[in-house]
């Protein structure tokens, strides 16, 4: 079974700096996808973030990017320039491109923008 | 802009009470996911549909749970009895039809408190 893990339950960054969110998963496929969510206060669910197994380039969207290290599977999370707004929690989550699409999630990093 | 609905968005009950939840897709969505999240199991997948078919309802506690799609545009997500246990954030998802397999587009949640 797919496993998703978030170590660091709670982060801080300082306004205006880096911060980064570790992510690792287990799977025997080769063929998925990764995700970042972002869930603030109003609980809505925010899609961040994708990557795709097969491509070696790391997305990036705005201020985001990602991390993507297959061999290690691990999908890590950079917020560049870090803005009050980006307080939230932030789930990492998985989904085999074939067969059963359940999305697996991670358990969360609670993260803090400092002013 | 195309958004995925839930009534209602706050619901507290007593044990033993029927409770139903609902979801709209967003329009032209014909893939639909009930996703359940609690502190202690984080977000979980209950079950989910295609063409109003359900395709996988291993998450979901059979006894009391059940999932339906009286039409394209609903989804309903049904407990009885409810116990105490069930308290926690209900998110129905929508996906498009011939879209990436990835897309799922959330709604903004059913908090459920069963007293």
């Amino acid at each position: 079974a797919q496993t998703v893990t978030q170590s660091q339950p709670e982060m801080s960054v300082q306004e205006a700096e880096t911060v980064t969110l570790s992510c690792t998963y287990d799977t025997s496929e080769s063929d998925y996808y990764l995700f970042w969510y972002k869930q603030p206060p109003s609980r809505q669910m925010i899609l961040v973030i994708r990557q795709e197994a097969y491509k070696q380039q790391n997305a990036t969207e705005n201020r985001f990017s990602v991390n993507f290290q297959k061999a290690a599977k691990s999908f890590s999370l950079k917020i560049s320039d870090s803005q009050l707004g980006d307080a939230a929690m932030y789930f990492c989550a998985y989904i085999r491109n074939f067969g059963n699409e359940k999305l697996t999630f991670g358990t969360g990093t609670r993260l803090t923008i400092i002013p | 802009d195309a958004r995925v609905t839930q009534t209602p968005r706050h619901k507290v009950t007593e044990m033993g009470q029927e409770v139903t939840m609902r979801c709209q897709p967003i329009l032209g969505h014909n893939t639909v996911f009930w996703y359940r999240q609690t502190m202690m199991q984080g977000l979980e997948l209950l079950a989910y549909f295609r063409n109003r078919a359900p395709l996988d309802d291993s998450g979901m506690p059979k006894d009391r749970f059940s999932a339906e799609m009286p039409d394209a545009t609903l989804a309903t997500l049904k407990i009885q009895p409810s116990e105490p246990r069930d308290s926690a954030v209900y998110f129905c998802a929508s996906g498009p039809q011939g879209g990436l397999r990835n897309e799922q587009f959330f709604g903004p949640g059913t908090r459920l408190t069963v007293l």
